[in-house]
């Protein structure tokens, strides 16, 4: 079965330094892994996926996903956090029809 | 151009009672799914469609859970007889191409059920 894990139920970094939300998955067969966000009382916002290819990936907002096939992970990264960059990540592998979410983790970032 | 579009963003509703929530995807997107977010958890497939074909509704939790698209746009879910279990936010997303494709789903803001 496809599963993603997210470690962390919370991540917190100043404002200005590099952050880190990590994600591990668990997949048979090739990995479909997508990163979402969510800010209070919405909806998810796609950042960024990985198909195949360069193991970085970069999306949108300066956000990039760094793929390990190794280590079965797929961190997601900024080189410089923002403020408003706080908010809930979700790590997710597709499996044809059907997105398997992790259970998210709250970035809060700190000025 | 407009996104997802869920409606209503909030429902309470009385245990027992029915309730129908509605999702108007993307024009022209062809697949459409239903996920349920319970709080503090990541969103959990319910079901899934193409078109006006439901291709697979292996997440639904019960028989109380139906959902539609008779047209192949607008979708609803019907939840009947509700239980304070089924107290969620519920997502709808949609996609362009079929469910196989590696597109990402473009997610509305979800309604809010609250079962007293």
């Amino acid at each position: 079965a496809q599963s993603v894990a997210q470690p962390e139920d919370q991540v917190n970094v100043a404002e200005g330094n590099p952050l880190t939300v990590k994600c591990t998955y668990s997949v048979s067969g090739n990995p479909y892994l997508f990163w979402y966000v969510q800010y209070p009382n919405r909806g998810l916002q796609f950042l960024l996926k990985y198909i195949t290819g360069d193991n970085l990936v970069k999306g949108s907002y300066g956000f990039e996903a760094e793929f390990n096939k190794s280590q079965t992970s797929f961190h997601l990264k900024k080189p410089s956090a923002l403020v408003s960059d706080s908010a809930l990540y979700f790590c997710a592998v597709k499996d044809f029809n059907k997105f398997y979410f992790g259970s998210g983790t709250k970035l809060n970032v700190k000025p | 151009g407009a996104g997802v579009s869920q409606s209503p963003r909030y429902k309470v509703a009385k245990r027992g009672q029915d309730v129908a929530l509605r999702c108007d995807p993307i024009s022209g997107h062809v697949s459409l799914f239903w996920y349920q977010q319970a709080l503090g958890q990541g969103p959990e497939f319910l079901t899934y469609f193409q078109n006006e074909a439901q291709l697979d509704k292996s997440g639904l939790p019960s028989d109380r859970f139906f959902a539609e698209r008779p047209e192949g746009s607008v979708s609803t879910l019907k939840i009947q007889r509700t239980q304070q279990e089924d107290s969620a936010v519920y997502l709808c997303a949609s996609s362009l191409v079929g469910g196989g494709s590696n597109q990402p789903q473009h997610f509305g803001d979800g309604t809010r059920l609250s079962i007293l």
